[in-house]
């Protein structure tokens, strides 16, 4: 069965500081990859997604930036954080040939900038 | 982009069947209506999805009229444990058209003992 990984669980950050989040998904290959950020009380906020190593797609200007080094790797990333960044950050993966309607998601890693 | 509107709260007690319903008057006619149940604290969680009619499934069933503008995710018998925020989405099927997935607010299903 597939199982997705996200980590750190938890964060807390000074503005200012570097960001790196990782993501991986077990027992499917060759995954559609997404990177969303959900604010309190709001709902999802599509950042990041990729359909294959090296290929991404930004949905929102932002100062973050997502990498996929490996099959079923994703990583977001950013130089200086803002206290906008605050949030939880949810990583999913679908079928490459399922389409996007049913995706998977990982645990989360809530973000908090100070 | 199909927009989506839910109603932001609803309260149910436990045993009762709940309907929630989504609207989403400009569904273009290759969109499907897919639902997600989120928990505090924890990523969104497919519950279903359909084009037309009805479809159901072990967890909840999905109506949908034959205009497909609207559509009502209804769950049988809640229970307290199925207190969640529930996400309504209007998209294609498409591999390439991550972009077209939007989550808006969804709407808070409080369950009551």
């Amino acid at each position: 069965s597939q199982t997705i990984h996200q980590w750190p669980a938890t964060l807390v950050q000074p503005v200012g500081s570097p960001l790196s989040l990782e993501c991986t998904v077990e027992g499917t290959s060759n995954p559609n990859l997404y990177w969303y950020r959900q604010a309190a009380g709001r709902g999802l906020q599509l950042l990041f997604y990729s359909v294959g190593i090296g290929q991404i797609s930004s949905e929102v200007p932002q100062n973050l930036s997502a990498s996929r080094p490996q099959d079923r790797q994703f990583i977001l990333s950013s130089k200086k954080l803002l206290l906008s960044d605050s949030g939880f950050y949810l990583c999913a993966w679908s079928p490459r040939t399922g389409g996007w309607n049913e995706q998977f998601f990982g645990p989360g890693t809530r973000l908090t900038v100070l | 982009l199909a927009k989506t509107t839910q109603p932001i709260s609803m309260d149910s007690y436990e045993g009762q069947e709940v309907n929630i319903t989504c609207s989403h008057n400009n569904i273009a006619t290759n969109d499907y209506i897919t639902w997600y149940q989120q928990f505090p604290s924890q990523g969104p969680r497919f519950i279903i999805q359909g084009y037309k009619t009805k479809v159901t499934n072990e967890v909840a069933s999905l109506f949908i009229p034959a205009d497909r503008k609207s559509s009502t995710l209804s769950l049988p018998r809640v229970s307290l444990s199925d207190t969640a925020v529930y996400y309504c989405l209007v998209g294609p099927i498409s591999s390439g058209s991550a972009r077209q997935l939007t989550f808006g607010s969804g709407t808070q299903l409080t369950v009551l003992p």
